[in-house]
């Protein structure tokens, strides 16, 4: 069965550093998003992206934060410098179409910024 | 702005029970309504997904229903195994928007 990958599964920065969290949607999708669960919180929605362009952000997703489709299967969330409170779990999702289709989640990268 | 509540946040069960999980919005404008599995230190696993205009959706043991006009959906899980133990996780679409707003989500222990 198709799933969503995200590499790598833990990473560990410096604060301030910038850091890339990579993620391979599954195959045939066209809607990609990313979340994050900062522990013992809920699951926050950061930004979707469709057609090589963000279709909708939170207010979390502020300037430090950038998304990028760099090939036809790689889907990439950049923090530019990093900080204490981004340490969370960072979920990629997809799905075939937007709005009213499951979204299938990877497993998460665990950030842990020092 | 969409609330969602999950009550209780904690349950345990003896092996083979029936049991309910539950979730409620502030907000009924909804496009759909989502039910995930998370495993400790995983991804999330989709289980079912009710449209708004849906009742309810069943797979396997699992029954999920939604009432719109009330803000409440809720989750049956019959005949519980050990491997049911999890948090669940119920998640919001709004309607014209992408973005899913999840519960605080319900940990289940099956006690064999």
């Amino acid at each position: 069965e198709p799933e969503v990958t995200q590499t790598p599964s833990h990473q560990v920065t410096q604060m301030g550093q910038e850091v890339i969290l990579r993620c391979v949607p599954i195959s045939n999708h066209l809607y990609f998003y990313w979340y994050r669960q900062i522990l013992g919180q809920k699951v926050e929605f950061l930004v979707s992206f469709y057609n090589n362009e963000i279709s909708e952000k939170s207010e979390i997703f502020d300037d430090q934060f950038s998304v990028e489709r760099p090939d036809g299967s790689n889907f990439t969330l950049k923090i530019r410098s990093t900080k204490l409170e981004d340490s969370a779990m960072y979920f990629c999702a997809s799905s075939e179409s937007g709005g009213s289709e499951t979204q299938y989640f990877g497993p998460g990268t665990r950030l842990l910024v020092l | 702005k969409q609330e969602v509540t999950q009550i209780p946040a904690a349950l345990s069960v003896p092996e083979g029970e029936n049991l309910v999980l539950n979730c409620s919005f502030t907000d009924s404008a909804i496009y759909n309504l989502q039910w995930f599995r998370q495993d400790p230190g995983k991804g999330l696993t989709s289980l079912l997904l009710i449209q708004s205009s849906q009742r309810e959706q069943t797979s396997g043991r699992l029954n999920a229903s939604l009432d719109k006009s009330s803000g409440r959906s809720t989750l049956y899980i019959a005949a519980s195994q050990p491997g049911d133990s999890a948090t669940y996780l119920c998640a919001v679409g709004k309607a014209g928007s992408y973005q899913l707003t999840f519960g605080k989500g319900t940990k289940l222990s099956v006690i064999p």
